[in-house]
Parts: C-alpha cells; structure tokens; sequence
C-alpha cells in the first residue's frame, strides 16, 4: 500500500533555531518527492522537489534530502524565522498510467519568539 | 499569486443545500485536482481531471461531482450538504497528468466552505 508518514506530527522551537522533519514512504514505483508548505487557510507552497538521482535540493533556509534507498526525506529549516510557523507536507509521486500523488498529513511547526 | 484562481474564497450555506466551486488552473496547464482539508486534517485528494478528462478518482462522495470544461477550468459541484461537509476545498493544477518528473502542483487559496 502506497504511504507516506511524516513525523514528528507537531514541533514547537525557539526562534533562531534549526530543526529537522521526516518523512518517510513506501510508494512504489517511485517517482519524485516534494515538500510543500502550507500556512494556515492558505493553499500549499511547494518549497522543494526530488527525483530518484538527487539526494539534497536547496531553497533558502530549506534543504531536502532524500535516500531513495530506506525510502526516507527529511526538510531541515536553519535559523528559523516566525515566518516559517505553517505545516509542512511531503508528498510523494508515483509513476502509473494515471496520476498517483501521495500526501502526508503533514507536521505542523510552530516558532516562538 | 499561484495562478490558480478558485472562487468563492468564502461560503455559507445551509445543511442540504447544493453549491458550486470553481477553479481555473495556471495558464498552460492541462490537468486539475481537487482536494479536501477538514479542520487539522491532510489534505484529502477527491478527483482528477487531465484535458477533459476524469483520470483518477479519490475519496470521493456520490453527492459530489466535478467536471472540466473545454476551456479547462473546472467545477466541484457539492450536493445535500452536511455539517461535515464544512472544509477548505482546494485545486491544484499541472502541467502533465502524471506526477512524474518535476512535474509541479500548484495549488489555488482554496474555498472555505461552512454548512450550517
């Protein structure tokens, strides 16, 4: 069965901190991964996208990484900013002859001032 | 501004009633998606739609219904509402019909919808 879960399910930081969120799946045949953010009532940002080959993607304070080979991602965020307090969804694509998108339920990350 | 433009922003109607929501994909892209997110929930994908074309369908009830027209924007039509019916209700669109390569959603503001 195709699954992605993510952990932890909430995090709460200080300001100024890093911190790293995982995700890990099953989906099979795999396709690429990608993680998205989501502030509240807002629809979801992509923030990074991995293919098979790539094992690190950047963008900003956000870097990805992924090892195709235990089927695990994370999203490390460095020097948080309260800008960041919003959940972030790993989604993880599979290849099909139709569309096969697999959603985490997200963690939800909160950073105090 | 994604270019996803979904409209209403905001929605209240009553238990039983029927809407309608609307969505017109970035420019370009062929293939729309809807998804459900009830409060503190994931996102629920719902149905697909690729050039006209139902592809894939989710988690989606008998009293809702979609469709993509030729200018393919496309509509979520909700019948007999019910009190857990009340969600945010998003649309994402891509390029492809696939989620193959670096084929990127790109999601709408979504429609909040309450049924009271």
């Amino acid at each position: 069965k195709n699954q992605v879960e993510q952990s932890p399910q909430s995090l709460i930081i200080l300001e100024g901190k890093n911190c790293t969120l995982q995700c890990n799946y099953t989906v099979s045949p795999f396709s690429n991964l990608r993680w998205y953010k989501q502030d509240t009532g807002r629809g979801p940002v992509s923030l990074t996208i991995m293919t098979f080959s790539e094992n690190t993607k950047s963008n900003g304070r956000y870097t990805a990484t992924l090892d195709a080979d235990t089927k695990q991602s994370s999203l490390h965020i460095t020097a948080s900013q309260l800008s960041d307090s919003a959940s972030y969804i790993c989604v993880v694509s599979a290849y099909s002859s139709a569309s096969k998108i697999i959603f985490g339920s997200g963690t939800r990350l909160s950073i105090r001032p | 501004d994604s270019g996803v433009t979904q409209t209403p922003k905001h929605l209240i109607t009553a238990t039983g009633q029927r809407v309608t929501l609307r969505c017109s994909p970035r420019s370009g892209d062929l293939s729309v998606y809807w998804y459900q997110q009830s409060l503190d929930q994931g996102l629920q994908f719902l149905i697909q739609y690729y050039n006209g074309e139902e592809r894939a369908k989710g988690n989606i009830l008998e009293r809702f219904s979609a469709q993509q027209f030729p200018d393919l924007h496309s509509e979520l039509n909700l019948s007999s509402l019910e009190l857990g019916d009340s969600a945010l209700y998003f649309c994402a669109s891509s390029a492809s019909d696939r989620g193959t390569g670096a084929n990127v959603l790109t999601f709408g503001a979504g429609s909040r919808l309450t049924v009271l």
